[in-house]
């Protein structure tokens, strides 16, 4: 079984567009995180969620909105695609103790994105 | 969180053993050590992290100075499936954001 899986593999649109990148995780996780890679292949976090609620917002634009309908799932919505954000995103999970400790992360196989 | 400092890269024979070397000089006394890993084309990986004893598990080892200033991950037996680059992160357990730095490139050569 997947214990992080994302939809779509790959991506392909037109600047302008506006897409959405799925993120599911059959862990039992409370908190998701969504990473981007860029091209020169850094690794950086956009957001995370605890049980729904937003914890980390990193300085990225306002035109990635993440959604978390329930604790399985981090949707990442992209409005009005542009060329830099060709990327590799990651989603990834992690469990919080009772005290309050993040265990180690478990990341999903990333989503391709090219914004043509 | 404590910035860290390793090398871009580093070869290594199939059936040696791998050391990875990190430099956490500013480490303060509540942060962790964790190490993941990043396959070509795949997602990171955890592999280990520890808080100032040496840790042991199925895939890797490690050895943490007395000072915590730096610290080896050991893969005892490098396989060719090891090539990957390899992240030293310095972080709280009460954190939940990962830094990951440049990382260093292990290629494991048969």
């Amino acid at each position: 079984d997947t214990a992080v899986s994302q939809t779509p593999k790959y991506l392909v649109t037109q600047m302008g567009n506006d897409k959405s990148i799925k993120c599911e995780q059959n862990l039992g996780h409370d908190t998701m995180y969504w990473y981007k890679q860029d091209s020169k292949k850094f690794l950086k976090i956009m957001f995370s969620y605890n049980n729904k609620e937003l914890i980390i917002n990193e300085t990225v634009p306002n035109r990635f909105s993440p959604k978390s309908p329930d604790k399985a799932h981090l949707n990442l919505h992209i409005n009005s695609l542009e060329l830099g954000d060709s990327a590799v995103y990651f989603c990834a999970s992690s469990h919080v103790t009772s005290g309050g400790s993040y265990n180690e992360q478990f990341f999903g196989p990333g989503t391709r994105l090219t914004v043509l | 969180d404590a910035k860290t400092t390793q090398p871009t890269s580093m070869d290594c024979a199939e059936g040696r053993a791998a050391n990875l070397p990190c430099n956490h000089s500013t480490i303060s006394g509540n942060e962790y050590v964790y190490w993941y890993r990043q396959i070509h084309s795949q997602g990171p990986q955890y592999i280990i992290h520890g808080l100032k004893n040496n840790e042991t598990n199925e895939m890797a080892s490690l050895i943490i100075t007395e000072d915590r200033k730096s610290s080896t991950l050991i893969l005892p037996h490098a396989t060719l499936r090891d090539t990957a680059v390899y992240y030293c992160i310095v972080k709280k357990t009460s954190g939940s954001r990962l830094t990951f730095g440049e990382g260093t490139q292990l290629t494991v050569n048969p």
